[in-house]
C-alpha cells in the first residue's frame, strides 16, 4: 500500500480563496483524522471519521472549516474564505479502528498570503 | 480531557550517548501510547509503542517505558546515530483519538 496521500504537497492562496485539501487512506482503515501543526499549538485533532462518519469535530477553529468523507476512500478539507492564520500544514492520518496506530500522510504546507 | 505534556523540548546528545524523553498523561483510562519521529518535510512516523497491560518494550535501539500508576511513560533511544535526529511526539490515546505530546527536537551531534 502506498500509505496515506495527501494532496497537494504544496498550497499557496490569497486571503478569502477557498482551499481545498485532500486525503486517501489506507485502504481497509476506518478511522480517518485530519491534524493542524504549527509552531505555537503543535499537533491539533480538527475532526475525525470513524466508517465514514464525523464522530468529533470539536477541533475545528471556526465555522470557516468544513469537512467530508463521501466515501472510504476520500476525504477533504475545506476552508472558505482562508486567512492568513490558517497557514500551517495539515496533516490527514487513518487507522484501523479507533484505538490502534495511526498513520499520517506526507501533509499539506498551506500558505495564506 | 486529556492533557499530555513531554519534556525536554529539545535534547542535544553526542553521536552513540542515549537519549530520554518523558511524558505524562492525565487521563487514567488511556491505553495506547505510541511514539512518533517526525522528520524535516515529512509526516510523524510511529516508531514504537506501548500498551497498558505492558510495563517495557525494546526494539533494538529504541525502547519505551509505562508507569500507569504515575501516568508516565518514556522513550529511551541508545547509541544514537545523526539518522535520529528529528522531532519525537509522544500521544495518548482519548476516546477514538490521539492526544499528542508538544514534541521533542532531538539533535545527535557528530
Amino acid at each position: 500500500d502506498a500509505g496515506v496521500i495527501q494532496s497537494p504537497r504544496h498550497e499557496v492562496t490569497e486571503m478569502g480563496q477557498e482551499v481545498t485539501l485532500r486525503c486517501k487512506p489506507i485502504s481497509g482503515h476506518n478511522s480517518l483524522f485530519w491534524y493542524r501543526q504549527t509552531m505555537m499549538r503543535g499537533l491539533e485533532l480538527l475532526i475525525y471519521f470513524n466508517n465514514n462518519v464525523p464522530i468529533d469535530d470539536s477541533g475545528m477553529p471556526e465555522d470557516r472549516f468544513s469537512a467530508k468523507m463521501p466515501n472510504a476512500s476520500f476525504s477533504t478539507l475545506k476552508i472558505q474564505p482562508s486567512e492568513p492564520r490558517d497557514s500551517a500544514v495539515y496533516f490527514c492520518a487513518s487507522s484501523s479502528q479507533g484505538r490502534t496506530e495511526a498513520f499520517f500522510g506526507q501533509g499539506t504546507r498551506l500558505t495564506v498570503v | 480531557g486529556e492533557n499530555v505534556e513531554q519534556h525536554p523540548s529539545t535534547l542535544s546528545v553526542q553521536e552513540g550517548d542515549s537519549a530520554v524523553i518523558k511524558c505524562t498523561y492525565s487521563d487514567s483510562a488511556s491505553n495506547y501510547f505510541p511514539w512518533y519521529k517526525q522528520e524535516l518535510g515529512k509526516g510523524p512516523q510511529l516508531i514504537i509503542d506501548i500498551r497498558s497491560n505492558v510495563g517495557e518494550k525494546k526494539d533494538q535501539r529504541i525502547a519505551v517505558t509505562l508507569n500507569k500508576t504515575a501516568k508516565h511513560f518514556s522513550l529511551h533511544i541508545t547509541e544514537t546515530q545523526p539518522e535520529d535526529s528529528a522531532v519525537y511526539f509522544c500521544a495518548a490515546d482519548y476516546g477514538q483519538n490521539f492526544v499528542f505530546g508538544p514534541g521533542t527536537r532531538l539533535s545527535v551531534l557528530p
